[in-house]
């Protein structure tokens, strides 16, 4: 595609449900990177993708977040049993070489 | 490890005045350094990038940086600021070889006045 898809663009979430975030990134990028922004925290690294290579996911807060990336392209992040702590905008971003291109975000409100 | 400081949080600035926003970054060696900016609900664009050679790179809507070695800085100025330049402003960094993550600062928010 032309950019960085994200869906949903909002999603509302009763705490201790489980959510999927879904990242398209811009095709031929071998890189895609998953960032979580809350108010006044700037961008938080969460998770990276790097063509093949095992996913750097020393960002991701708890053992209750996951993603995956499939055939190299598409990707998912999944909180479990979400919490309100977990409301924030969580941005993917993909790159060919070095610089990355972002998505809009999922806005993510655990009520 | 490496860091990126932005220690404005919110910048306010008379329309047509310059506009200078501050980043400081920590790294080992010459890193590769952007500035992205956020309109309200929108995702991260690049206004520019320095990667190697000129220290004083140009990017988009009339912005320019200047990468200084010694001070760890990489500023990001704008002769004449447009009302529609308000918005938030991420200094981010990134290593110059191999593949890794970018680390972002904690932004800075930019007010226009009339």
């Amino acid at each position: 595609g032309a950019g960085v898809s994200q869906s949903p663009s909002n999603k509302v979430t009763e705490k201790g449900k489980d959510v999927e975030l879904r990242c398209d990134p811009i095709s031929g990028h071998t890189a895609l990177y998953w960032y979580r922004q809350s108010l006044g925290q700037g961008l938080e690294f969460l998770i990276y993708f790097q063509g093949n290579s095992a996913p750097d996911k020393s960002g991701l807060p708890s053992d209750r977040f996951s993603a995956e990336r499939t055939g190299g392209s598409v990707s998912t992040l999944t909180i479990q049993r979400t919490q309100q702590e977990d409301s924030a905008v969580y941005l993917c971003a993909s790159s060919s070489y070095r610089e990355a291109f972002f998505g809009q975000g999922t806005r993510l409100t655990v009520v | 490890a490496q860091s990126v400081t932005q220690p404005d949080i919110h910048i306010t600035v008379s329309e047509g005045a310059s506009l200078e926003l501050r980043c400081n970054y920590s790294y080992g060696a010459t890193p590769y350094l952007f500035w992205y900016v956020q309109s309200p609900g929108q995702g991260l664009q690049l206004l520019l990038k320095y990667f190697s050679g000129d220290t004083l790179v140009q990017g988009i809507k009339g912005f320019e940086a200047e990468f200084k070695r010694s001070q760890s800085s990489f500023n990001l100025r704008k002769p004449s600021v447009h009302w529609s330049d308000a918005a938030e402003y991420f200094c981010a960094v990134g290593p110059n070889s191999g593949y890794s993550t970018l680390t972002f600062g904690k932004g800075t928010m930019l007010l226009v006045s009339p």
